[in-house]
């Protein structure tokens, strides 16, 4: 069995500052890694995911997680935020030789002007 | 290409009502399931299907049940409604195994029951 832990239920900060929303994961097998973002009454979308090889992963939108296996971590962070980065962040795991996905609990990130 | 689509949007529903959420995918996609979605507790999973004909429970089950006749739909039926089950519900589909790794997901179907 699987399980994700997300550290932070609710994280504000101001526009322009760094942030860090952190998760870690329990797994005795291999998994892949995801982070998802859910603006205000919107569905799931994709922000990033660790499959396999550099333990960097990039979003588009200037997001970034690192898996850290000896850790079974991979926190998010932003060097600098933007208002439009307020949304609701989920942090997701699956076996890699399964389909089912289980998640954390969500971190809110507000960030105010 | 519309990806995951369910209907309706929002439902009010009386205690002891029944009612099927619908959800539906034109990516093709093997596996499909459902969650809901309560404050704090994250995306809980009800549900799910590896293809049409096999559903499974998932970690929240009691009071909803499923079936897969084809591979592009997935609705979920609510038997006799509680209070409990107000929430907002999650479609998501994917495809199986190693094989593209990303689920999508449907925009929602906000439930309250009174």
């Amino acid at each position: 069995a699987q399980s994700v832990t997300q550290l932070d239920s609710q994280v504000p900060v101001f526009e322009e500052a760094p942030v860090e929303l952190r998760c870690n994961y329990s797994s005795s097998v291999s998994v892949y890694l995801f982070w998802y973002v859910q603006y205000p009454n919107q569905g799931l979308q994709l922000l990033l995911k660790y499959l396999s090889g550099s333990t960097l992963v990039e979003s588009i939108n200037g997001f970034e997680a690192e898996f850290n296996k000896s850790q079974t971590s991979f926190h998010l962070r932003k060097p600098s935020v933007h208002i439009s980065d307020t949304a609701e962040y989920f942090c997701a795991v699956r076996e890699t030789s399964g389909s089912r996905l289980t998640f954390g609990e969500g971190t809110q990130l507000t960030v105010n002007p | 290409n519309a990806g995951v689509t369910q209907t309706p949007k929002f439902q009010v529903l009386k205690t002891g009502q029944s009612m099927t959420l619908q959800c539906a995918q034109d990516m093709n996609h093997e596996y499909m399931s459902w969650y809901r979605q309560d404050p704090g507790m994250g995306l809980r999973l009800i549900h799910y299907s590896v293809g049409a004909g096999i559903t499974d429970q998932g970690e929240v089950p009691n009071g909803y049940n499923v079936s897969r006749s084809t591979t592009e739909d997935f609705p979920l039926r609510l038997l006799s409604a509680a209070p409990s089950q107000t929430s907002v519900y999650f479609c998501a589909s994917s495809y199986s195994g190693t094989f593209g790794t990303e689920a999508f997901f449907g925009q929602g179907t906000r439930l309250t029951v009174v």
